[in-house]
């Protein structure tokens, strides 16, 4: 079935120091979702990528969607603490509709 | 518009009960589905739906039953309770497949003793 892996699970920076989180899926995806979940709370939304190749930004937060659609990546440029949290990519199957969850990446960032 | 809500907030059951959880959404989102979330497991998908009146299984449906009756409400319930379904639960809507956004549910607390 579907899987989606996600690394590293977890990450402690410096402040000012970037970030990467990387996403990859057994099978080709529709489009690919990331999240962020403060610890206590329950995941938002951040961004979706839909189309192969596709780069977005958000401020300090990059996203990637591999050519293949299998793989995605969130880079964060200079963290902050307020950056922290955990990070999950979602892979969505159209065909089924289903959304499946990798395991997180939690980000500590030490001031 | 208050979202995806989930009742109730924290339960504690005994092993063996039942109990259903709810989950209530008035975007008016076809779809919906139920996770589970335990340490350093992510969030598991259990059940989900795409439209009234139909449910799939996810990756671990095991020991969970779900109805979508109304296209506003998605229940999951579980009809005797183990200590491995303790757990946090969320529900979540999706308004499109393509475009759309997921929005979480606070969260549902479940201890099974």
């Amino acid at each position: 079935g579907q899987q989606v892996m996600q690394i590293p699970q977890y990450q402690h920076v410096q402040e000012g120091e970037d970030f990467t989180t990387y996403c990859n899926s057994s099978t080709t995806l529709s489009n690919i979702q990331w999240y962020k979940q403060r610890p206590g709370g329950h995941p938002v939304f951040l961004i979706q990528l839909v189309k192969s190749g596709e780069v977005k930004k958000q401020k300090r937060l990059t996203f990637q969607f591999g050519e293949a659609k299998k793989n995605s990546s969130l880079h964060i440029t200079a963290t902050q603490t307020t950056d922290v949290g955990t990070y999950f990519c979602a892979g969505l199957s159209s065909n089924t509709g289903k959304l499946i969850f990798g395991q997180g990446t939690t980000l500590q960032v030490k001031p | 518009n208050a979202g995806v809500t989930q009742t109730p907030k924290f339960r504690v059951l005994k092993t063996g009960q039942s109990m259903t959880l709810l989950c209530a959404q008035d975007m008016n989102h076809e779809y919906m589905y139920w996770y589970r979330q335990d340490p350093g497991m992510g969030l598991r998908l259990i059940h989900y739906s795409v439209g009234e009146g139909t449910t799939a299984k996810g990756e671990v449906p095991d020991g969970y039953n779900v109805s979508r009756l109304k296209k506003q409400n998605f229940l999951l319930g579980l009809e005797s309770a183990a200590p491995s379904q303790t757990s946090v639960y969320f529900c979540a809507s999706l308004s499109a497949l393509f475009g759309g956004t997921q929005y979480f549910g606070p969260g549902t607390r479940l201890l099974v003793l």
